[in-house]
């Protein structure tokens, strides 16, 4: 079984829809969650972190299940502008460091 | 605050040759730094993790002869990929993280495309 994993798409939305992805990881020892969004042939940005009590900012809200081990990414009134690859990442500790696990990507594409 | 760079944005080489990339932290101190390696349509690869000060830690199927990482200070590391060939191809992207405590995000380099003909 991956470390993390997700649906890798591509979703095909229209413009103003309410899309949601999910993501599963395996080590229950993972203390840190995150969602990044990555464009084509650039570097990860961070979108937001996931808290254990869910949280939002604007359009975009997360929520971590940590009994069910799964993180949660919904996007409302999706734009034009939100069409890139989101990465979950999950941060592992090992050997006295961390380490970050990604995802292989859900691809969202937005259509005008 | 927490910009990371990284050089070269991109670089060709010629097999056999080899090729050093530089990861920097601008503004802020970077205990930790994870170099990634991602292919087209594919996710980041885990490829190393490195400490200051210590030596760098390998992902399993990563050679750690081939691929050079040296983390010599707070604010920089270095991959170099020795004696490349074109399936060293790929899109190198670096990371760094600040101290625990302070925040587990990682703040991403902009990335270095490399092409071995």
């Amino acid at each position: 079984r991956k470390e993390v994993e997700q649906d890798p798409g591509p979703f095909n939305v229209p413009e103003g829809a309410t899309v949601a992805f999910n993501c599963t990881y395996s080590n229950s020892a993972s203390q840190s969650f995150f969602w990044y969004r990555q464009d084509c042939r650039k570097e990860p940005k961070l979108l937001m972190s996931v808290y254990s009590s869910g949280n939002e900012d604007g359009r975009f809200t997360a929520q971590l299940n940590r009994a069910s081990q799964y993180i949660s990414l919904l996007i409302r009134d999706s734009k034009l502008s939100d069409s890139a690859t989101y990465l979950c990442v999950v941060n592992i500790p090992t050997s006295g460091t961390y380490k970050y696990i990604f995802g292989t990507g859900t691809r969202l594409k937005v259509l005008a | 605050g927490a910009v990371v760079s990284q050089h070269p944005s991109w670089v060709i080489c010629k097999s056999g040759t080899s090729v050093k990339i530089e990861c920097r932290s601008l503004d802020f101190q970077a205990t930790t730094m994870f170099w990634y390696r991602q292919f087209p349509k594919q996710s980041l690869m885990l490829m190393a993790t490195s400490n200051e000060g210590s030596k760098a830690t390998y992902e399993q199927g990563v050679e750690k002869d081939k691929f050079l990482i040296n983390h010599a200070s707070l604010t920089l590391s270095t991959l170099t990929v020795t004696s490349a060939h074109p399936e060293d191809s790929s899109f190198y992207i670096c990371s760094a993280s600040r101290r625990p405590g302070v925040s587990y995000e990682q703040y991403f380099g902009p990335g270095t495309r490399l092409t071995v003909t």
